[in-house]
């Protein structure tokens, strides 16, 4: 079971919207509305931002959103901030093992 | 609230063992099936193995590259994860972090395992 497929790096401007890309098969992404999205500035521990494709955590801001379509999920921040600039990973449950995958991660920058 | 402190990393030569600890609390650990997921330095994450409540059997689960080498265990009694990693190699240097489910948000800090000669 290889990675879910994620862009390398994505970047915009102060305010603008983004869309981070997950990648995945029809044995995960594609099979299971249990896709996740995680925010990791260096040195932390991954901090949830999405989970079930588009349900955003208790005190997560409103300006991320999740969703899915066929074997491929995405993560959209609207209204980037500085803050925001920092790594991001996709996971979903799959089908066999692995029992879960990470996506390749995507460094996300505010110019 | 969830808490969870890994522990036991350090460093290690290939071929060595290590034995790391997850200490929970804020949750009823016994019935909760636990994970360890790892991120090697620079690198993406991956989920190492899975072991089951006892109620619900106790049975482990471990993805490819660890399976024979690494042994998951649980003190219901401690509240306490366990991951023992036997015939460490270069490539597993890694944060090691436990979560009772890698898709949500509780994970603890983690505990890094250098492995080097």
């Amino acid at each position: 079971q290889s990675a879910l497929t994620q862009p390398a790096s994505v970047s915009g401007s102060p305010g603008q919207s983004i869309t981070i890309s997950c990648t995945g098969t029809s044995s995960d992404v594609g099979a299971y509305n249990h896709v996740s999205w995680f925010q990791q500035h260096p040195g932390k521990a991954p901090k949830l931002m999405i989970f079930d494709v588009s349900n955003r955590p208790s005190g997560v801001s409103n300006r991320f959103s999740g969703s899915k379509s066929g074997n491929t999920a995405s993560l959209t921040i609207s209204g980037l901030q500085a803050e925001d600039e920092t790594d991001y990973y996709c996971s979903s449950y799959t089908s066999s093992s692995p029992l879960y995958v990470f996506g390749t991660g995507t460094k996300v920058t505010v110019l | 609230e969830v808490q969870l402190v890994e522990s036991g990393g350090g460093l290690v030569k290939p071929g060595g063992s290590l034995r790391l600890s997850c200490a929970a609390s804020g949750f009823t650990f016994s019935h909760a099936w636990m994970n360890w997921v790892r991120q090697s330095p620079g690198k993406g994450l991956e989920w190492v193995g899975r072991v089951k409540s006892k109620a619900d059997g106790g049975t482990t689960d471990y993805t490819a590259p660890v399976k024979g080498r690494f042994t998951i265990s649980r003190d219901d009694s401690r509240d306490t994860l366990f991951l023992q990693l036997n015939s460490l190699k270069t490539e597993d240097t890694a944060v090691y972090y436990c979560t009772p489910d890698p898709l949500k948000g509780d994970w603890g800090q983690g505990t890094l395992v250098t492995v080097s000669s």
